[in-house]
């Protein structure tokens, strides 16, 4: 456990709306990633972080934007939620030795 | 493309049984991990590896990095250990996943 943790863990919202969910880390990792995990495609990259201010896209980035002006924290925003973007997102950070933990997810359901 | 690839999907076990599941990946990799996560869980860490064999109770984890194959072995299978199990590998600081494979131990 690198002490993460998600908010909130579930939402439902309705299309057109923005939505922030949270990832937060007690441990001051370096990397910190956004996935998203979809039935039948596995977690995919959505934004990642290699320190403050320093993020980068994924491969299912378009309609996501990040951002990280702490250590501890990085936020991933959907300007303008759709219901495509109903999904489970997962936040991530790997170590410094490549260990990799996961946050407990948060559900988003977008109407 | 899949840089990474499991086998089987799904995969349905009597209580004690043998169970192995295969990932095969595509890119060099400085590490694999084997990962496990419960129906509506989240994902926990069961390996990292780069290298040989790892041993952690009934699970062993091989990976063989000339062949670019790891194998998930699960010995007096229990139900549970019934999970989706997910093989990552890290490219160096990026990380690809496999989509899982869904196993279900019967009592």
């Amino acid at each position: 456990d690198a002490g993460i943790t998600q908010s909130p863990r579930h939402k439902v919202t309705e299309t057109g709306t923005p939505v922030t969910l949270r990832c937060h880390q007690t441990e001051n990792h370096r990397y910190m990633y956004w996935y998203r995990q979809d039935p039948g495609h596995g977690l995919r990259l959505i934004h990642y972080s290699y320190g403050v201010k320093d993020t980068d896209k994924g491969e299912v980035s378009d309609g996501y934007s990040v951002s990280r002006s702490k250590t501890e924290d990085f936020l991933l925003t959907l300007e303008s939620a759709t219901s495509s973007q109903t999904s489970v997102y997962f936040c991530a950070i790997s170590t410094g030795t490549g260990e990799l933990f996961f946050g407990e997810g948060s559900r988003l359901t977008v109407l | 493309k899949n840089e990474v690839e499991q086998s089987p999907q799904n995969l349905t076990a009597q209580e004690g049984e043998f169970i192995t599941i295969n990932c095969s990946y595509s890119v060099g990799i400085s590490a694999l991990h084997w990962l496990q996560q419960h129906p509506g869980g989240g994902i926990v860490s069961l390996f990292m590896l780069s290298s040989g064999k790892k041993k952690h109770g009934r699970l062993i984890a091989t990976i063989n990095i000339q062949e670019k194959h790891s194998s998930l072995h699960i010995t007096a299978s229990h139900p549970r250990d019934s999970a989706v199990y997910i093989c990552a590998v890290n490219t160096g600081n990026q990380f690809y996943f496999g989509t899982g494979t869904s196993l279900t131990v019967i009592p």
